[in-house]
């Protein structure tokens, strides 16, 4: 099994600033997954974050507005940048071990 | 391109009661398909993983069934307690494959049984 610590957990940001969201696993794994939860949406992929290479990220997402670090095989972060109202999300990292997936317990982003 | 539904979006029902929660999805070429469950303020468990070789899966008192012909699964909670209440989303991957960390989502369904 995994478990996989965020921080924050939850924060209000103001419009226009930036926020890191950093993710660690208890394991070694080779992709992180991060994904954003819009009130009352589904679960999207924002990116696939591997160590050592630059993230790959899903359709609609960049990364200029979503840079992601992965500096070793333990840890990642996401950063929200240049926040709008429409990015409050709840932002979760996961990975997959054996045949299954674990999330993290996410990180709840209010911009005001 | 891959679209995953849930109904009812809301769910609620007197304890004891068994409950069946509707998944559908579009594309029926899938290799898997889960069931999670979400609680407010933490993150997603994942609760059962039918294989697209499979008709359905069983965990305690959940059982998942799978039919991708018709591009549906259902999850069936037997003698449902306060404890289940959560949202249930289903996922599964998408159509050109990719790691088993890249999921398509349904909205989930949030249910309550009370007391």
């Amino acid at each position: 099994s995994a478990v996989i610590s965020q921080k924050p957990s939850r924060d209000i940001c103001q419009r226009g600033t930036s926020l890191t969201i950093q993710c660690q696993v208890d394991s070694q794994v080779t992709m992180m997954f991060w994904y954003r939860q819009q009130p009352g949406q589904s679960l999207t992929l924002i990116a696939t974050a591997n160590q050592g290479s630059e993230a790959t990220y899903e359709s609609g997402f960049v990364i200029d507005k979503f840079p992601i670090s992965r500096p070793n095989l333990t840890f990642s972060t996401l950063t929200v940048s240049n926040m709008s109202p429409e990015d409050s999300s709840i932002y979760l990292c996961s990975v997959v071990m054996g045949n299954t997936i674990y999330f993290g317990e996410g990180s709840w982003l209010t911009v005001v | 391109k891959q679209e995953v539904t849930q109904i009812p979006a809301a769910l609620s029902v007197p304890e004891g009661e068994n409950l069946v929660l509707n998944c559908s999805f579009t594309d029926s070429a899938i290799y898997n398909l889960q069931w999670f469950r979400q609680d407010p303020g933490k993150g997603l468990t994942s609760l059962l993983l039918i294989q697209s070789s499979q008709r359905e899966q069983t965990s305690g008192r959940l059982n998942a069934s799978l039919d991708k012909s018709s591009g549906r699964s259902t999850l069936y909670i037997a003698a449902s307690q306060p404890g289940d209440s959560a949202t249930y989303l289903c996922a599964v991957p998408p159509r050109y494959g990719g790691s088993q960390g890249n999921l398509i989502f349904g909205k989930g369904t949030k249910l309550s049984v009370k007391p």
